[in-house]
């Protein structure tokens, strides 16, 4: 599985969009770019994946560049509840090991 | 169930002491995955099953640890001797086979004094 690259922390006022960066740029074909999220004390929680084409749920969004090597999730009115660890992983659906970085840790001020 | 169960929440044990972690996945996924997470760091990987087959162990840290998952549902991570940097919080997560979007538990609280 390809590596990633986060800042170690980011500040976000709250009702702000927070959009937090990837580097990926060993990315191959067939892996994904996922999100994931950890509020203190809890397991980690899935948000959002994608391949080459932008996605939106509703938690965040997803924008990946064209060329793939780096990506961005928006969450687009901030809260202090999504004040966490967020990590960004590559992987293709045959890698089962998903290998956590150490994250960006985001927080949410009012 | 409704999510990744796993039990006990906390284990408090001494030093030199076995202990079992379970971890009880959600119905239908089949991919199961130990992670460890020491205090303030990332998650380590320490193995993953698809079905009741280990295909990797790599991630475990010595032969002190060890897991087994039968009837490919429940999974128990057994650590023997424990040791005090053994202390940390053990989580699981399961996933559909072809590992997207793994959900994780809240995870075992480990502590070895």
């Amino acid at each position: 599985d390809a590596k990633t690259t986060q800042p170690p922390s980011m500040d976000c006022a709250e009702g702000r969009a927070a959009n937090l960066p990837c580097n990926h740029s060993t990315i191959s074909g067939n892996e994904y770019v996922y999100w994931y999220r950890q509020i203190h004390s809890q397991g980690p929680q899935y948000i959002i994946h994608g391949l080459k084409n932008n996605e939106t749920n509703e938690m965040a969004s997803l924008i990946i560049t064209e060329d793939r090597k780096s990506s961005t999730l928006i969450l687009p009115h901030a809260t202090l509840r999504d004040t966490a660890v967020y990590y960004c992983i590559v992987r293709n659906t045959g890698g089962f090991k998903t290998i956590f970085g150490a994250g960006t840790r985001l927080f949410v001020k009012a | 169930g409704a999510g990744v169960s796993q039990s006990p929440s906390n284990k408090v044990t001494e030093k030199g002491k076995d202990v079992e972690l379970r971890c009880d996945p959600i119905s239908g996924h089949t991919a199961l995955y130990w992670y460890r997470q020491s205090l303030g760091q990332g998650l380590e990987f320490l193995i993953y099953f698809q079905g009741n087959s280990a295909p990797d162990k790599s991630g475990l840290p010595s032969d002190r640890f060890s897991a087994e998952r039968t009837g490919g549902s429940v999974s128990t991570l057994t650590i023997q001797r424990t040791q005090q940097e053994d202390s940390a919080v053990y989580l699981c997560a399961s996933s559909f086979p072809t590992g997207l979007g793994a959900f994780f538990g809240q995870g075992t609280r480990l502590t070895v004094v």
